[in-house]
């Protein structure tokens, strides 16, 4: 069956340190991933797209890694603050326009 | 230049009663898509509206049904309401058309349905 699964756990990380947040899928062939943060009772903000034919995507303190033979994408925040709190997501992006989302990781940055 | 808009922000049901949600999409945008997002979940894609037409459904009841008009903007219809349509309802839209490049889609705010 098709998958995608985020950390399976909240995360909790001090300011000032990385958070690395995965994403793992099963299933699929992505032509796209994608990443959302989504603040409570809020729709989904678009944060970065990484096509299947790359390996890494940078936007200010954002990095994500994209590795099709893994099955798996990873999301660096650098130098975290607490602003970066809330919950992100991964989204697999098929042919047809689609999205398939994880069920996300809560992210809690600790001043 | 607004973004996607969706109304109401908040709405509240009796079970089998039915709702219509409505979407605006981004300046510029031609397609529209409705998710469902159950609390603590994420998004679940419900169908996407590109030329007025329905182009993908995902794993949703036939009580899910869906409009999109010349403007672009879109109607989710939901009936014989259960308890378990509680939910976010989501619309984003994006741009199909000479953009297959390029896939970024915004979402709008949701409407918060309660069916009590």
């Amino acid at each position: 069956s098709q998958k995608i699964e985020q950390n399976s756990e909240a995360l909790n990380i001090q300011e000032g340190k990385t958070a690395t947040l995965t994403c793992n899928y099963t299933n699929y062939s992505p032509a796209y991933l994608q990443w959302y943060r989504q603040d409570p009772g809020r729709g989904p903000v678009f944060l970065l797209l990484i096509r299947e034919n790359e390996k890494e995507k940078r936007k200010e303190r954002l990095k994500v890694t994209f590795d099709t033979t893994l099955k798996q994408s990873l999301f660096h925040i650098t130098a975290s603050q607490p602003a970066d709190s809330a919950t992100y997501l991964c989204a697999l992006h098929n042919t047809g326009n689609q999205f398939y989302f994880g069920t996300g990781t809560s992210l809690t940055v600790i001043p | 230049d607004a973004g996607v808009t969706q109304s109401p922000t908040h709405l509240i049901k009796t079970r089998g009663q039915q709702v219509t949600l409505r979407c605006s999409p981004k300046s510029g945008h031609d397609t529209v898509s409705w998710y469902q997002q159950a609390l603590g979940q994420g998004p679940q894609f419900i169908f996407q509206y590109y030329e007025e037409e329905e182009r993908q459904r995902g794993n949703f009841p036939d009580r899910f049904s869906g409009h999109q008009f010349p403007n672009y903007s879109s109607e989710l219809n939901v009936n014989a309401l259960l308890l378990g349509d509680s939910a976010l309802y989501l619309c984003a839209s994006s741009l199909i058309r000479n953009r297959k490049d390029k896939s970024e889609a915004f979402f709008g705010q949701g409407t918060r349905l309660t069916v009590v």
